[in-house]
């Protein structure tokens, strides 16, 4: 089936703790990208990539890093978490190219920092 | 950089009513359109796609999106509406020329539907 998959699904952790989400995805896609949700402000773009060793900032990097070392994995790390970072964040991948391919989303990872 | 406005942040309505949302975007380009759907506690489904060609899109569960250039609009339409399409929903846009793969969403619209 194909899918994006996230984990951890939910995660609580205190201000400073780093931590990482990990995001692959089965389709061999090339474009891979970071959202989080807030209430009222939608999904907004992190980070993306657009292949492997490719990646760039989104709208609203700031306090996260991303990697794409292999096609299928694009994890997110916060380095030192502070509470403005709790929201909920998804995965997404696309096939790449020339044009715009549909995103497929991953379930969501509800990170909560204390 | 484009933007995305939808005008209501909340929705009430009884079964069988029928449902429009409004989405303006800001940029006047060549554009493709998206609606989004979030079910409570569900990841993010695509209810229907808009990128050339007839500007009445239909999607899934019955609805339907309409792409007004002239006003920089794509709304959202529903006839008769059930408890199960309480959900949160997103319009979204894609400017390829300008931004690649990147997606711009709107704020999001929360419909309850009351039994």
């Amino acid at each position: 089936e194909a899918q994006v998959t996230q984990n951890p699904r939910y995660l609580i952790t205190v201000t400073g703790k780093k931590l990482t989400v990990t995001c692959s995805q089965n389709m061999n896609h090339e474009y891979m990208s970071w959202y989080r949700q807030d209430p009222g402000l939608g999904l907004r773009q992190i980070y993306y990539s657009m292949n492997v060793e490719v990646t760039d900032k989104g709208d609203v990097p700031e306090g996260y890093k991303v990697s794409r070392k292999e096609k299928r994995n694009f994890p997110l790390i916060l380095e030192s978490p502070s509470p403005n970072q709790t929201s909920l964040y998804f995965c997404a991948s696309s096939s790449g190219g020339a044009g715009f391919y549909e995103q497929y989303f991953g379930p969501g990872t509800r990170l909560t920092v204390t | 950089a484009q933007s995305v406005s939808q005008h209501n942040h909340h929705v009430i309505l009884s079964e069988a009513a029928s449902l429009e949302l409004g989405c303006n975007y800001s940029y006047g380009g060549t554009v493709n359109l998206f609606w989004y759907v979030q079910y409570p506690g569900q990841h993010l489904q695509l209810l229907l796609k808009y990128f050339s060609g007839d500007p009445l899109v239909k999607g899934i569960k019955g609805f339907e999106a309409e792409f007004i250039k002239s006003k920089f609009s794509f709304n959202l339409r529903k006839p008769s509406v059930q408890w199960s399409d309480t959900a949160e929903y997103f319009c979204a846009v894609n400017n390829f020329e300008a931004a690649g793969n990147k997606l711009t969403f709107g704020g999001g619209t929360r419909v309850l539907v009351k039994p």
